[in-house]
């Protein structure tokens, strides 16, 4: 079973507030990787890193954004959530820098702006 | 803004009965495929991989089938059971990334 870990799992929150969610992987792993994924649809990258230091965006525009300093932390920052920003956010994490390999994914954080 | 797209294609089988869930790429360059499952509230959990230069692959109850003249992914499930029931997502990797599919809805009913 994957270590890789999400808070919070749910959050509701109002429109203008500031959120950050969280994500920790005890497996060592260099790459991590957000995700979005509205309901019953398909996974859109939205940031990934390669290591401590390296952040980069993904395929999918997003007003979040991340940071990497320490290898087991990549949490996801939201400075104004509006009602768009409503979904599920995965988290993930892959041994291999050279190659992609297998991602561990978290449970994933569901979010709502109202 | 909200977003309108096309909800899960889904297949429907009986218990017992094999599923063939598939899948079309379109990058000829990539080399790595997954197939994850991913249950209702839940994260997606791998299942098999391939590279390129492989045509079939098989774990426990699972193959998959890569056709790169085609640019085709299958995943099959033999006997499917009702744990079985989620859905299931391809991915390929695109240079360093791995980008997903749409996915596929798989009910399984008695």
């Amino acid at each position: 079973e994957a270590d890789i870990y999400q808070t919070p799992r749910y959050l509701v929150i109002g429109t203008g507030k500031k959120i950050t969610l969280e994500c920790s992987q005890t497996m060592g792993h260099d790459k991590m990787y957000w995700y979005q994924q509205d309901p019953g649809m398909e996974l859109h990258l939205i940031h990934y890193s390669y290591g401590v230091n390296s952040t980069e965006k993904g395929d999918l525009s997003s007003e979040s954004t991340v940071s990497r300093i320490r290898t087991e932390h990549f949490p996801l920052t939201l400075e104004s959530a509006r009602p768009s920003h409503t979904s599920q956010y995965l988290c993930a994490s892959s041994e291999t820098t050279r190659d992609t390999g297998e991602l561990f994914f978290g449970e994933g954080s569901r979010l709502t702006v109202l | 803004g909200e977003s309108v797209g096309l909800h899960l294609p889904t297949l429907s089988v009986q218990e017992g009965d094999n599923s063939i869930i598939n899948c079309a790429y379109s990058n000829s360059a990539s080399d790595y495929f997954i197939w994850y499952k991913q249950e209702s509230g839940k994260g997606p959990q791998f299942i098999i991989d391939i590279r390129s230069n492989m045509d079939k692959r098989q774990g426990q109850r699972v193959t998959v089938l890569l056709n790169k003249t085609v640019k085709h992914l299958s995943l099959q499930i033999a006997a499917t059971q009702p744990g079985d029931s989620a859905v299931y997502f391809c991915a390929g990797t695109n240079t360093d990334k791995l980008i997903f599919g749409t996915g596929t809805r798989l009910q399984v009913f008695p």
